[in-house]
């Protein structure tokens, strides 16, 4: 069954750092990654998706990358942004459209 | 316009209840989900639906049942209400079966049983 753990759990930094949030799997059998923000009170933001036979994925100060082989992927947010303070959430897809959950990371970026 | 929206967004019942959470997507998709947040934030699928078809159905007590009138809606209907079944529920679409579509979440509903 598959596993997806997130460390750390919680994470401030002052505003402007460059941060890296951490995301691992039990099952390298996977369709694709997806790095997910949730706002408190929201639903998710689909941030970036990484296909199985992806290497990384970019968008904007986002930079998410995958190694399959090791159960890895991490998210990179340069620049660090108040506005970037959420919960960021790692999911695999095992099996069609069955997406694996973290329990996610809680970012805070202070001003 | 809302992709995904369900209702009610909160929802406080007395256990033994039964009561049902509405779910519609105006994103033409084909593939619908709702998911379990618990507590601990910990999010789970419970059910998927491909054009109003049941594809995935977790290990969730049968007083949770999935209603799909047509593919823009997938509706969660939950009798007998737990204490345990306190949890936010999300809704979701894709646009279909195939892996790698990006998933569209609806904003919530905050279940509290009492």
């Amino acid at each position: 069954k598959q596993e997806v753990t997130q460390i750390p759990a919680a994470l401030s930094v002052p505003e402007g750092e460059n941060l890296v949030l951490n995301c691992s799997f039990t099952d390298s059998a996977i369709y694709n990654l997806q790095w997910f923000r949730q706002d408190p009170g929201k639903g998710l933001t689909s941030l970036l998706l990484i296909q199985s036979s992806q290497r990384e994925q970019t968008s904007g100060r986002l930079n998410a990358s995958l190694d399959k082989s090791s159960g890895r992927s991490t998210l990179y947010i340069a620049a660090s942004q108040p506005g970037d303070s959420a919960t960021y959430l790692c999911a695999v897809e095992s099996g069609a459209n069955n997406l694996f959950f973290g329990t996610g990371t809680r970012l805070t970026v202070i001003p | 316009d809302t992709a995904v929206s369900q209702t009610p967004k909160y929802l406080v019942t007395q256990m033994g209840n039964d009561k049902s959470i509405k779910c519609e997507q105006n994103l033409g998709h084909d593939t619908m989900y709702w998911y379990k947040q618990d507590s601990k934030k910990f999010l789970k699928i419970m059910f998927s639906y491909n054009n109003k078809e049941l594809i995935i159905n977790e290990t969730v007590p049968n007083r949770f049942s999935p209603k799909s009138p047509d593919k823009a809606h997938l509706n969660l209907h939950i009798n007998s209400l737990e204490l345990g079944d306190s949890a936010v529920y999300f809704c979701a679409s894709s646009q279909d079966l195939g892996s790698g579509n990006t998933i569209y979440f609806g904003e919530g509903s905050w279940l509290t049983v009492v």
